[in-house]
């Protein structure tokens, strides 16, 4: 079956550090592009970062700078390193495969398999 | 890029039709999916390229458009289509993909 379990989330100071794991089951994370998003309290969705199967990194303009994405290739694990929290990334994070599809005349991306999320809450 | 959804908020009754916009602040070509989300659930992949549909979903969902202007159809609401409904732009990576604000359907 193909799943993504997030682990790592949990309350931090501001200014605090924390290493978010997504352990993936039935796909391979380095033959994906893989994406980091999150969403705020009844808040809407919030695209963090992306890992090319490639190994380029992108990353939204809100975290840039702090946060680190990254894979072990040899646990197919994917991680989010989030430096100096602040009160604004508490969020609930999920991690994402991107699949890569043709349709019509060309090939597109999607997020099609979604883990349950953990909670980041960044609070003194 | 930015996204704008609406409405933001829509209530409706099971068997209506109902239809969500998503406007792009500027063209991207097809490269748009939707997605549903329930209360304290994952978002679940509806539509990818704007008009196919994610294996399966059932068939009363459908999207169309392209270029700044997409909409999702839901041709007879179900009960357990309530739910927020968010489109995403997926044109560049490397310029940052985004979320549209979202739209709840709500019982009437």
């Amino acid at each position: 079956e193909v799943q993504l379990v997030e682990t790592g989330g949990g309350l931090i100071q501001p200014g605090g550090s924390l290493r978010l794991s997504c352990a993936a089951s039935g796909f391979t994370v380095s033959s994906n592009y893989m994406s980091w998003v999150r969403q705020a309290p009844g808040k809407g969705l919030e695209w963090v970062s992306v890992i090319y199967s490639g190994g380029s990194t992108y990353y939204a303009d809100s975290v840039k700078g702090r946060f680190t994405i990254s894979r072990d290739n040899s646990k197919n694990t994917l991680y989010l390193q989030m430096n100096s929290l602040r009160a604004e990334d508490t969020a609930v994070y999920y991690c994402a495969r991107d699949k890569l599809a043709a349709a019509g005349l060309g090939y597109y991306y999607y997020m099609d398999v979604w883990g349950k999320g953990t909670t980041v809450t960044v609070s003194s | 890029i930015q996204l704008t959804q609406s409405p933001s908020f829509l209530s409706a009754s099971v068997g209506d039709r109902v239809t969500i916009t998503c406007r792009a602040s500027q063209g991207i070509s097809s490269y748009l999916a939707w997605y549903q989300q329930k209360p304290g659930k994952a978002p679940k992949l509806l539509i990818y390229a704007a008009s196919t549909l994610q294996s399966g979903v059932p068939s009363r969902f459908s999207g169309s458009g392209s270029g700044t202007e997409f909409t999702l159809t839901i041709s007879s609401l179900q009960p357990e289509d309530f739910a927020t409904y968010y489109c995403q732009q997926l044109n560049s990576y490397r310029e940052g993909l985004t979320f549209g604000g979202g739209t709840k359907v709500e019982i009437k």
